[in-house]
């Protein structure tokens, strides 16, 4: 059963625009919410997150915003460059436990 | 290095062997988990530690899986009796273990393939 789920794969960008990744999640206990950038044959990078008592945090060109209702969270990226390119990870976690549910990423393209 | 460090970065092995993987965290870290990702997934979570003790080892898919962390720094994985569903990229993070929100930094991870 999976908790979190990218439904894009994947997503092309034009550089200067906007690129927005979005995220549902099924479990009501979730409420810490974050995401995650990954290049190739590194480790996943922290980007930004967002606790369930807001609903939008943001930080440089990166913006989280959430829903609690809809159970849904998206990431806007403002203006997308080049080396924004990569695969992006939503992931969330239960208040008091330590573990992050990861969803299956969408892969992030911006061309010139 | 400042980073979370894992080594072998590759592991090749043989169904039935027994392998170890280990994780250097970031220094001064208390807590640190171990996860691992197939390919065209995310990262699921194995096991996690606060400090020497396992605090939460839900994730680990059944006995074969073991890991320890004996002096509250180093972490190893073992995996005993490999299967080919074993290959994965294993990834190891650190995070102050201070609150549950504390930022988890991720290592590169070991690539592990059992033929």
């Amino acid at each position: 059963d999976q908790q979190v789920k990218q439904n894009s794969p994947s997503l092309s960008v034009q550089e200067g625009r906007i690129s927005i990744l979005n995220c549902d999640y099924t479990n009501s206990m979730f409420d810490y919410f974050l995401w995650y950038k990954k290049y190739p044959a590194e480790g996943p990078t922290f980007l930004i997150s967002i606790s369930s008592i807001k609903d939008k945090n943001e930080d440089g060109r990166f913006t989280v915003f959430l829903n609690k209702s809809a159970k849904h969270l998206s990431l806007h990226i403002v203006p997308s460059q080049p080396g924004d390119s990569a695969v992006y990870f939503c992931a969330a976690s239960v208040y008091n436990t330590d573990k992050l549910i990861f969803g299956t990423g969408t892969r992030l393209q911006v061309f010139p | 290095g400042a980073g979370v460090s894992q080594t072998p970065s590759n592991k090749v092995t043989e169904k039935g062997k027994y392998v170890e993987l280990r994780c250097d965290p970031i220094s001064g870290h208390t807590a640190l988990y171990w996860y691992r990702q197939s390919l065209g997934q995310g990262p699921e979570f194995l096991i996690y530690f606060q400090g020497t003790g396992a605090a939460d080892d839900s994730g680990l898919p059944n006995d074969r899986f073991f890991a320890v962390r004996p002096e509250g720094s180093v972490s190893t994985l073992k995996i005993q009796r490999t299967e080919r569903g074993d290959s994965a990229v294993y990834l190891c993070a650190s995070s102050q273990g201070l609150a549950g929100t504390d930022t988890q930094y991720f290592g590169p991870g070991t690539r592990l393939t059992v033929l």
